[in-house]
């Protein structure tokens, strides 16, 4: 059980727009940052967004996030077929004095 | 560029321990928070542990309190996990990330089996 919630998968076609949600508390995405990871199969994870909508070189603006509140969420838009991954958001938890991630979403493009 | 290399990992027995290293490079390391982040078999990712640039302040995920250390040489530009006392719920593959709240780097991971 994750400290963080986000949906186990989410899918769409390609040039859609798919939305993965990350649920958490006021000790960690409420009061802190909240970053999103892509993991392509058998890779490691990749920073992909960090505070304020940011991207690391090389990441596309068809990825944005956002935080609200105890919620975060990434969007994916204009979506192709070899952004099939898995996808977790993170942050750090205050009351428990470490990192905690979402337990992950597995993106289908159909 | 950024380059962070795992090593140390294995198949181990319950009970035995195992050190794992990774080393820096491309970039100032001791300007930098470092962290252990695992990912069991076809699991999610798990924090594990993390330093402080200087080793000031050192957190763990309660799971592992008290059987794994994390340290560093700043001088070696190497962090590393002495993991004792170690379970079958150990096993993973255990990424080396650079950052403190945005972990902006990552190893490619060294797979720990633990198993009789």
């Amino acid at each position: 059980q994750s400290v963080l919630t986000q949906p186990p998968s989410a899918s769409g076609t390609p040039g859609q727009r798919v939305t993965i949600s990350c649920s958490g508390s006021s000790s960690n995405i409420e009061s802190n940052t909240v970053t999103w990871y892509q993991q392509l199969p058998g890779t490691a994870p990749k920073l992909l967004i960090y505070p304020n909508n940011q991207r690391p070189s090389g990441v596309p603006d068809r990825f944005s996030g956002s935080k609200s509140g105890t919620s975060a969420s990434l969007a994916i838009s204009g979506l192709q077929s070899d952004d099939e991954a898995d996808y977790y958001c993170a942050a750090w938890d205050d009351s428990l004095s470490g990192v905690v991630f979402g337990g992950g979403t597995k993106l289908t493009v159909l | 560029q950024v380059q962070l290399v795992e090593s140390g990992g294995g198949v181990v027995q319950p009970g035995r321990s195992l050190r794992l290293s990774c080393a820096a490079s491309g970039f100032t390391f001791a300007s930098y928070g470092m962290h252990w982040v695992r990912q069991a078999p076809g699991k999610g990712l798990e924090w594990v542990a993390v330093i402080w640039f200087d080793g000031t302040n050192i957190y763990y995920v309660d799971s592992v309190k008290g059987r794994f250390t994390i340290s560093r040489d700043n001088s070696k530009n190497t962090v590393y996990l002495q993991m004792n006392s170690l379970r079958a719920e150990d096993t993973a593959v255990y990424y080396c990330v650079r950052g403190y709240d945005i972990f902006d780097h990552w190893g490619q991971g060294t797979l720990v089996t633990v198993s009789s």
